[in-house]
């Protein structure tokens, strides 16, 4: 049973580009999160998907952030115009709503660096 | 809002030390909590949860007991080894709706041979 994967694991941009990443949830878990991890902090919910359907976003989440999750397996996060203040971990977990909902497996992360 | 108030690190111990990380709550309704722990260069893994008031959840010899009547869910260890060296997490998630996880903002510990 493999785990929840993200890519890249890191990536390093300047200020004004835009960046994407890829969350490859467990397989058959209906449920992906997005969080974001900034240094010495907790994560912070970002958005979350059941399905392909994108329910719920946090006010975290400005209009240069976008989320999709096509065919409700792998989910993409898309920065546009990224700031310094963009430079975090961005974690995927998933679940499964059928049984233990409430219990969310972490990926690794992708850390972001913005210059 | 929901929200998550953990024991500010850094905390270092001794191996076979007791520890107590003390992390409280505060959420409408009645949450699920949950301990997550990250150890250097890795993601984040869950340790122990708790669905209910009164449950016990418990994992790797942690433990930790929801507590309704004082909101808190603190975080148990009876002897310490060098490889529990990670930062914690408290966190909590609303029952129905998304279960999004709110966390508390980590508690780093050392544990020294």
């Amino acid at each position: 049973d493999t785990g929840v994967s993200q890519d890249p694991r890191h990536k390093i941009t300047k200020r004004g580009q835009n960046v994407t990443f890829r969350c490859d949830p467990i397989s058959e878990h209906n449920r992906l999160y997005w969080y974001r991890q900034t240094l010495g902090q907790g994560p912070e919910f970002l958005t979350y998907f059941q399905n392909e359907a994108q329910l719920e976003k946090s006010r975290l989440l400005s209009d240069r952030f976008s989320a999709e999750r096509p065919k409700g397996s792998f989910s993409t996060l898309e920065i546009q115009r990224t700031e310094q203040g963009d430079s975090a971990m961005y974690l995927c977990a998933s679940s499964d709503s059928g049984r233990g909902a409430d219990t969310q497996y972490f990926g690794p992360g992708t850390r972001l660096t913005v210059l | 809002g929901n929200s998550v108030t953990q024991m500010e690190g850094p905390v270092t111990l001794s191996e076979e030390a007791f520890l107590t990380i003390n992390c409280t709550y505060t959420a409408t309704g009645y949450p699920s909590l949950f301990w997550y722990v990250q150890y250097p260069g890795e993601g984040l893994q869950l340790l122990l949860k708790a669905t209910k008031a009164d449950d016990k959840g418990s994992n790797k010899g942690f433990e930790a007991t929801y507590r309704k009547e004082t909101t808190s869910f603190h975080l148990e260890k009876g002897s310490v080894q060098v490889s529990d060296s990670a930062v914690y997490f408290c966190a909590l998630s609303d029952r129905g709706g998304s279960e999004k996880l709110v966390f508390g903002k980590g508690t780093k510990l050392t544990v020294n041979p």
